[in-house]
């Protein structure tokens, strides 16, 4: 298993539909964390969560909801998005919400709002 | 370096030659520096770290330089193979936080 995988890999929805994008981590990590990566701009940290509690909420519109239910899973609940969401939704975690600490990153999931 | 627009900076070296790639950070704070490196289709993979304190380290291959004067930091690739082509970016983060600033990259092609 490699230590952070995300599925699906890639998604196609409507404005109108809700979808879930799913993380897992088998590095034995605390902490998770949700990034929105679009084209040549740098990563923008979404939320962040620390032993399943929610620690950050980077200003993210309402329509992109987060969930943790243990320390290896993360979900991100999506719902009525728009097309400027369209984008790649990268998780990563890393030991503690701690400095000094590298943040290991899943392959993403590449994701087009009709 | 830091893309600055709409276009990744590109380097293009030749297989076996050595690569440098620059960033410039921003914040004269930050302690922790890291290199990622994301090829087509996959996520962020970490490279090598390098804390303030620090002027240089070297990993397998590759070797990172901090010169804090002038807040630039430089990722060193030896004897580049065409594995090597990808977007590498900088990440900076200040001391007693978890959060990262992200640099937004520069693309490195392998010429055969």
């Amino acid at each position: 298993e490699t230590g952070v995988t995300q599925t699906p890999r890639h998604l196609v929805m409507g404005m109108t539909n809700k979808k879930s994008l799913k993380c897992e981590q088998h590095l034995g990590h605390n902490a998770m964390y949700w990034y929105k990566q679009s084209a040549k701009k740098p990563l923008e940290l979404m939320f962040v969560y620390s032993l399943e509690e929610r620690v950050e909420n980077n200003s993210v519109p309402s329509r992109f909801s987060p969930e943790c239910p243990n320390s290896s899973h993360l979900f991100l609940h999506l719902h009525t998005l728009q097309p400027e969401d369209s984008a790649l939704y990268l998780c990563a975690s890393s030991q503690d919400r701690q400095s000094n600490q590298p943040q290991h990153f899943g392959d993403g999931t590449r994701l087009s709002i009709l | 370096g830091e893309s600055v627009g709409l276009h990744l900076p590109t380097l293009s070296v030749q297989e076996g030659d050595n690569s440098i790639i620059n960033c410039a950070y921003s914040n004269s704070a930050s302690d922790y520096f890291i290199w990622y490196k994301q090829e087509s289709g996959k996520g962020p993979q970490f490279i090598i770290d390098i804390r303030s304190n620090m002027d240089k380290r070297q990993g397998q291959r590759v070797t990172v330089l901090l010169n804090k004067t002038v807040k630039h930091l430089s990722l060193q690739i030896a004897a580049t193979q065409p594995g090597d082509s990808a977007v590498y970016f900088c990440a900076e983060q200040g001391r007693g936080t978890y959060k990262y600033i992200f640099g937004t990259g520069t693309r490195l092609k392998v010429l055969a």
